[in-house]
C-alpha cells in the first residue's frame, strides 16, 4: 500500500537551515512526491515535485531558498535562511491509484 | 495567473446534500484533471475525488464513494462536487486542486484554491 510517512514537528532557528522528510512505503522508493506548503488560514501552496533521482522542479514563484533532494524512498526539502513566514505546515502528496497525502510536519521558526 | 474559487459550503444536517463548485481561470480548463481535497478541523489533507480532463473518468476515495458525485463543465470552466447523505465526519473545509501535467489523471497538485467550509450537523 502507498504510504506517505511524515515526522509530525520539526523547529528550527530563525536565519538557519532544516530539512524535512517524507518516507515513501515498502515498494515504491522510485514515486516521485510533491511538497505542498500550507500557512494558518490558507489553503496548500505548491512547493515542488521531487524526482527519484533527485531532481526537483519549484511552483511559481517559489523562492530559492528551497530546494528538493531524494535518498532512496526519502524525499526531502530544505529550507535554507529561515524566515518567520516559513513557520507552517509542510504535506507531501504522491499518486498512485489516487492521490495520497504523508500526515504533515508542523515546521517552528524559533 | 491561475485562480480556483470555491463557493457552495455552508451548515447542513445529517444525511442532508451540498453542492460545490470551483470556478477556475488563468489556464485552459478542459486540458487539465482536477480535484477535490478536503480538510477536517485540525487535521490533515484527504483526497476525494478526481475527474479527467474531458469528464468522462472519475475516481473516488472509499470514504465518499457511492455518496459524492465529480463533474464538471468545461464551457463554463467550473467544477462540481455534489454530496448527498452528507455525515457528520464530512465536516470539512474542501479545496479544488488542478492536476500539473496536461492530460495526466493522476499527479501532482500545483494549484490550490482558498476552500469553502462544510459543516455537518443538527
Amino acid at each position: 500500500q502507498l504510504v506517505l510517512t511524515q515526522s509530525p514537528s520539526a523547529s528550527a532557528s530563525l536565519g538557519a537551515s532544516v530539512k524535512l522528510t517524507c518516507t515513501l512505503s515498502s515498494g515504491y522508493s522510485s514515486y516521485a512526491i510533491a511538497w505542498l506548503q500550507q500557512q494558518p488560514e490558507k489553503g496548500p501552496r505548491y512547493l515542488m515535485k521531487v524526482n527519484n533521482d533527485g531532481s526537483h522542479s519549484k511552483g511559481d514563484g517559489i523562492p530559492d531558498r528551497f530546494s528538493g533532494s531524494s535518498s532512496g524512498a526519502e524525499r526531502y526539502v530544505t529550507i535554507s535562511s529561515l524566515q518567520s513566514e516559513d513557520e507552517a505546515d509542510y504535506y507531501c502528496q504522491t499518486w498512485g491509484t489516487g492521490v495520497v497525502f504523508g500526515g504533515g510536519t508542523k515546521l517552528t521558526v524559533l | 495567473e491561475v485562480q480556483l474559487l470555491e463557493s457552495g459550503g455552508g451548515l447542513v444536517q445529517p444525511g442532508g446534500s451540498l453542492r460545490l463548485s470551483c470556478a477556475a481561470s488563468g489556464f485552459t480548463f478542459s486540458n487539465y484533471a482536477m480535484n477535490w481535497v478536503r480538510q477536517s478541523p485540525g487535521k490533515g489533507l484527504e483526497w476525494v475525488s478526481t475527474i479527467n480532463n474531458s469528464g468522462s473518468s472519475t475516481y473516488y476515495a472509499d470514504s465518499v464513494k457511492g455518496r459524492f458525485t465529480l463533474s464538471r463543465d468545461n464551457s463554463k470552466n467550473t467544477l462540481y462536487l455534489q454530496m448527498n447523505s452528507l455525515r457528520a465526519e464530512d465536516t470539512a473545509v474542501y479545496y479544488c486542486a488542478k492536476v500539473e501535467v496536461r492530460g495526466a489523471v493522476l499527479a501532482s497538485l500545483d494549484y490550490w484554491g482558498q476552500g469553502t467550509l462544510v459543516t455537518v450537523s443538527s
